[in-house]
Formats: structure tokens, C-alpha cells, sequence
């Protein structure tokens, strides 16, 4: 397993700003999700932060709205920018760990956020 | 604090009976499928999993069954407890990195 954290845990920001969530893990691991859950909602995967290489954007999510950076194994950032009421949600981080054939992923707290 | 899956279906159970929750997964091609629980405040944590080739497996008060004919899974919660109240997903994979999450089932204990 893995431990996972993100800061901040909750943030309530004006329409326009960005926010910058950090998530840490206490092990090295290869990739690294990031994940929205609105209120209501399942988890969808925005993208997938691999180390070195830029991350990979699932359709309807952008580079341009949600920058992420992954300097090293254990640390990623998501930010979400020129923000609107629209973006309150949940944003998860998760981690793969490998289980043999198939990879669990283990899921950080998540960082609710209240767009005004 | 606020909860998540505010308009999510909800199953009431009565605090020691058993519990069913369901989920219809979306592709036959799936090889494996997790039960995620997500307390209010918290991140989906791993409760059990099942490969394709499996039609059910058994934890710790936890049994997981599978059907392909019909892509259904289902979550069966023994004795259900207090603590099990929280919203519950199903997650596929097609043997990839990508999970694809169901919708969510809350579960609500009643004493």
C-alpha cells in the first residue's frame, strides 16, 4: 500500500485565481492520477502524471486548465486554473502500486474545492 | 462536513442485516474489477477485488461477486455495521492504468 497526502485539504477561491494542490507519497511509484469528483459524481481521471515526461490529459481536460508537474517519484502538483464555480469539486491524486498482474490504486484524501 | 454522492442512490440498511450493492460495469473486455469505500471526507479506499476469471471472492465480511453474462458485480456486506455507512464504488480496468468508476451507491446504517 501506499500513503498518501494532499495539501491543501479544502480551499474556498474567487472565480478567476488558481490553486495549486500538492500531493506527496511516501514511497516511490511510476504513476501518479489525478482524479475530479463533483458533487453528485463518480471519480473521472483528468490525467496521468508520469515522472519525466509530461502528463497525459484525458478528453475533455487540458494542459492549458490543468497544469501538473511530477519533479520526482513521489511528488506531483495539480493546478487548476482561471478558476470558475464550475470547478468546485473533490480533486484526488492516486498512486499505482503494482500487486503482481494487476496494479491497485490507492487514493490520497483529496482537496475539496469551492469555486465563488 | 459536507458528503460526497449528495444525489446518489442510497441503500438503507438496518445496523446487523446483510447488505447488497450493485453495479453494472460497461465493457465485456474488463479483466478486473475493484470495491472502492469513500467515507465523507475522505478518498475512495480499496475494499476488495476480483479478476474476470473469478465469479466471486470473499474478504473480511466482504464477498464480491461477478457475473459476465450480464457484466454485473455485486458487494455483499455480512452483519453490516455503523461503520459501513458511506458511499461505495465499483471500479473496472482493461488492463490498463485507466479505472473506470460506477456511479456510487450510498449505504446508510440504521440503529
Amino acid at each position: 500500500s501506499a500513503v498518501i497526502s494532499q495539501k491543501p485539504s479544502r480551499d474556498i477561491c474567487q472565480r478567476g485565481t488558481s490553486l495549486t494542490i500538492q500531493c506527496q507519497v511516501d514511497s516511490q511509484v511510476t504513476m501518479m492520477f489525478w482524479y475530479r469528483q463533483q458533487p453528485g459524481q463518480s471519480l473521472t481521471l483528468i490525467a496521468t502524471a508520469n515522472q519525466g515526461s509530461e502528463a497525459t490529459y484525458e478528453s475533455g481536460f487540458v494542459i492549458d486548465k490543468f497544469p501538473i508537474s511530477r519533479p520526482n517519484l513521489t511528488f506531483s502538483t495539480l493546478t487548476v486554473s482561471n478558476m470558475s464555480p464550475e470547478d468546485s469539486s473533490i480533486y484526488l491524486c492516486s498512486v499505482e502500486i503494482s500487486g503482481g498482474h494487476y496494479n491497485e490504486q490507492f487514493f490520497g484524501p483529496g482537496t475539496r474545492l469551492t469555486v465563488l | 462536513g459536507e458528503s460526497v454522492g449528495l444525489h446518489l442512490p442510497t441503500l438503507s440498511v438496518q445496523e446487523g442485516d446483510n447488505s447488497i450493492i450493485n453495479c453494472a460495469y460497461s465493457n465485456s473486455a474488463s479483466d478486473y474489477f475493484i470495491w472502492y469505500k469513500q467515507e465523507s471526507g475522505k478518498g475512495p479506499q480499496f475494499i476488495i477485488d476480483i479478476r474476470s476469471n473469478m465469479d466471486k471472492r470473499q474478504g473480511q465480511r466482504v464477498t464480491v461477486l461477478l457475473n459476465k453474462t450480464v457484466k454485473h458485480l455485486s458487494l455483499q456486506i455480512a452483519a453490516t455495521q455503523p461503520g459501513d455507512s458511506a458511499v461505495y464504488f465499483c471500479a473496472e480496468n482493461q488492463g490498463t492504468y485507466k479505472y473506470i468508476f460506477g456511479t456510487g451507491t450510498r449505504l446508510k446504517v440504521l440503529a
